[in-house]
C-alpha cells in the first residue's frame, strides 16, 4: 500500500466545472504539498499545507490532520488547468512521499 | 529567474553505459534532492545531499550515486544503465533549515536503449 493515495487517477471535466482531487496519507507529516506537472515534466509547487486551508486564485487546498486527508479544488476550471496534480507528504524524517498523481483534462 | 536548472533536458544512452545528470539549485538553497519518475508514476526519492554529503537515501541500488559541490550544485550518476532506468529525473532544491519551499527543476528525460 502506498503511503500517499490519490483519487481519482484520471479526471475529465468541461470548462467551468468545479473540480476536486483527494489525497489520503498514512505517514506522519510536517507538511503536505500539492504539485502541478505539465506535459514535458516540469513540476510546480502549488501549495504547502500543515493545517487548515489555503487559496491562490482559483485553487483551494484544504487539509484535515486528524483524518490524514487533503483536497485540492479548482473553481471555474479552464483548459490551461490540464495537467497532472500530485500530492506529496513531507514527513518528519525530511523525506517526501509522492502520490501517483491525478491526470486532469479540461475540455473547452 | 534563479530557479532550479537541470541539464541536459533529454538524453539517450545505451544499456551498460554510464550517465551524469546535473542540477543547479535555486539561489539561496543549500539542499538538493533527486527523484526518478517512471512514465505514469509519481516521483520516487533517490537521495538528498546537504553539505556535500548524502543525507538520506531511498531504495535505489548502488549504481545510483551522487555528489554535491561547494556551490551546492549536484550531480546524479548512474552506472551500468538498464532499460528500466529510462525515466524523468527530477531535482529539487530547498533550504535545510525549513521544510517548505521546495523548488523543482524541469527534469532530465533519460532514455536507455
Amino acid at each position: 500500500k502506498n503511503e500517499v493515495e490519490q483519487s481519482p487517477q484520471n479526471l475529465t471535466a468541461q470548462e467551468g466545472e468545479f473540480i476536486t482531487i483527494n489525497c489520503s496519507y498514512s505517514v506522519g507529516i510536517s507538511a503536505l504539498h500539492w504539485l502541478q506537472q505539465h506535459p514535458g515534466g516540469g513540476i510546480v509547487s502549488l501549495f504547502m499545507l500543515s493545517s487548515g486551508k489555503k487559496k491562490h486564485g482559483r485553487l483551494i487546498a484544504t487539509i484535515n490532520i486528524q483524518e490524514k486527508h487533503s483536497s485540492l479544488h479548482i473553481t471555474a476550471s479552464h483548459p490551461r488547468d490540464s495537467a497532472v496534480y500530485i500530492c506529496a507528504a513531507f514527513n518528519t524524517g525530511n523525506q517526501f512521499y509522492f502520490g501517483t498523481g491525478t491526470s486532469l483534462t479540461v475540455i473547452p | 529567474d534563479a530557479g532550479v536548472t537541470q541539464s541536459p533536458t533529454h538524453l539517450i544512452k545505451t544499456r551498460g553505459q554510464q550517465v551524469t545528470l546535473r542540477c543547479s539549485p535555486k539561489s539561496g538553497h543549500d539542499t538538493v534532492s533527486w527523484y526518478q519518475q517512471a512514465l505514469g508514476q509519481g516521483p520516487q526519492f533517490i537521495f538528498q545531499y546537504y553539505e556535500e554529503e548524502e543525507r538520506q537515501r531511498g531504495n535505489f541500488p548502488d549504481r545510483f550515486s551522487g555528489h554535491q559541490f561547494p556551490n551546492y550544485s549536484s550531480e546524479l550518476n548512474v552506472n551500468a544503465l538498464l532499460l528500466g532506468d529510462s525515466a524523468l529525473y527530477l531535482c529539487a532544491s530547498s533550504l535545510s533549515s525549513v521544510d517548505y519551499g521546495y523548488t523543482f527543476g524541469s527534469g532530465t528525460r533519460l532514455t536507455v536503449v
